[in-house]
């Protein structure tokens, strides 16, 4: 499969415990975005991230959010001490160098669906 | 105010029929112009891309943008049963960041 990976795909922690999420992008992309979807509101830019580089990570939340795109593997998303309202759906997106600041053509993932209990 | 807005439908359509879907914005220094389509469970992917005002044809989908309105249509002509899904439309500043600034959506069935 040459898209963009997610796992899991569904995600269940109670409160106080750690979510990781990871992201393989597609083949020859450098670039990676993660996105959060609550219900009845749309996409949310949470980080964007090239190898061993956070570029912008604006979007994400102050505390227990973080996000790393290692030279070898898959990007994390991490959440410690989850709480209710993280329960979303969280996609990753990728892009190779050249488009991504172009066109705003992002390739998804399916997404991975946290719920906390 | 939100910097795009989008109406959430859901919007029902008998096929063959022909679809309007918008967003306005707020922001004037948005550069490109995106929707997506999404359906349920999955991820979003991208069926149109505009930079200027005016309108992209590609099939049964035409995109339109009127930057002094600050609004994008997306029009779906001869809509099928498969073009039931949300429609996100998505927008950004250019530049190296890429961040893409998405409407909620609009629910989209199309009834055979």
């Amino acid at each position: 499969n040459a898209g963009v990976m997610q796992n899991p795909r569904h995600l269940v922690r109670r409160r106080g415990q750690e979510a990781r999420l990871r992201c393989s992008p597609m083949k020859g992309h450098s670039h990676v975005y993660w996105y959060r979807q609550l219900p009845e509101e749309g996409l949310k830019f949470m980080v964007y991230l090239q190898k061993e580089n956070i570029i912008d990570e604006s979007g994400m939340p102050k505390e227990r959010f973080s996000a790393e795109f290692p030279k070898e593997g898959p990007s994390i998303l991490r959440i410690q001490q989850v709480v209710r309202g993280d329960s979303a759906a969280y996609f990753c997106a990728s892009s190779p160098p050249r488009l991504a600041s172009n066109t705003g053509e992002l390739f998804f993932g399916e997404g991975s669906r946290l719920t906390v209990l | 105010q939100k910097e795009v807005e989008q109406d959430p439908g859901p919007l029902s359509v008998p096929e063959g029929a022909i679809v309007s879907l918008n967003c306005t914005y707020s922001n004037s220094a948005f550069q490109y112009f995106m929707w997506y389509r999404q359906y349920s469970r999955k991820g979003p992917e991208l069926l149109m891309y505009t930079y200027s005002s005016g309108n992209k044809e590609d099939g049964r989908f035409t995109a339109q943008v009127d930057k002094s309105s600050k609004y994008i249509s997306l029009f779906i002509r001869d809509s099928q049963p498969s073009d039931s899904a949300t429609y996100l439309c998505a927008m950004n500043y250019g530049g190296a960041t890429n961040k893409l600034i998405f409407g909620t959506g609009t629910l989209l069935a199309v009834q055979p």
